[in-house]
């Protein structure tokens, strides 16, 4: 079945300092992908998305672009703040059902 | 912007008894989903329905049922609530992305 993977946490950066956090995925078809972030005591918040390959989403200086040749949806931004600590999920829509399949959650921690 | 209302943040029950939660969003949304999400695991979806009356069983709805007879409001229900049943639940609407709402801590005594 379908499925998203992503890198285990918790990552801890200093301020400023360049953000990867993987997601792969396995899925039949072709689904959209979605990269999610929740605040501590808060639901998840959509951050991003991209709907087919090659496609680069983008907001608040997050990116991922949909990599179909390495299922992957990685997250990047170039110099993180404090305020992006949170936890980040990546996840996609199954093409058939519409479902949502998350993955685990990352943890980022930024240090001032 | 899309608006996805649970009607608790907290919640404390005790075993065995009936628990509903309630969601409503303000989109007119067709698919409506509830996710439970406990450390480690991520979020696993309970069930979800994409129309009025039509439900469909997610990855773990042993213990769960789900009501929808307004297309805005999808309601999940513990029939006899266990303790292992304590977690956060989340429910969201879509399509484009699940726009979730703030979550309900729901802890079983």
């Amino acid at each position: 079945g379908n499925s998203v993977t992503q890198m285990e946490g918790p990552v801890t950066l200093s301020e400023e300092a360049f953000l990867t956090i993987n997601c792969t995925y396995t899925a039949t078809g072709y689904p959209s992908l979605f990269w999610y972030v929740q605040y501590p005591g808060e639901g998840l918040q959509l951050l991003l998305k991209a709907t087919k390959a090659d496609d680069k989403g983008s907001n608040k200086g997050f990116e991922a672009t949909y990599r179909k040749e390495t299922t992957s949806f990685h997250l990047e931004k170039g110099s993180v703040q404090v305020s992006d600590s949170a936890v980040y999920f990546c996840a996609l829509s199954d093409q058939g059902t519409y479902k949502y399949i998350f993955g685990t959650g990352t943890r980022l921690k930024v240090l001032a | 912007d899309v608006k996805v209302t649970q009607s608790s943040r907290y919640l404390v029950k005790r075993t065995g008894e009936k628990v509903f939660l309630e969601c409503v969003q303000d989109m007119d949304h067709e698919n409506m989903f509830w996710y439970r999400q406990d450390p480690g695991l991520g979020l696993r979806l309970i069930y979800f329905s994409y129309d009025v009356k039509m439900k469909e069983k997610g990855d773990i709805p042993e213990g769960y049922s789900v009501s929808r007879e307004k297309k805005e409001r999808f309601s999940l229900i513990l029939e006899s609530a266990s303790t292992n049943q304590t977690s956060m639940y989340l429910c969201a609407s879509g399509p484009g992305g699940a726009h979730f709402g703030d979550g309900t801590r729901l802890s079983i005594l």
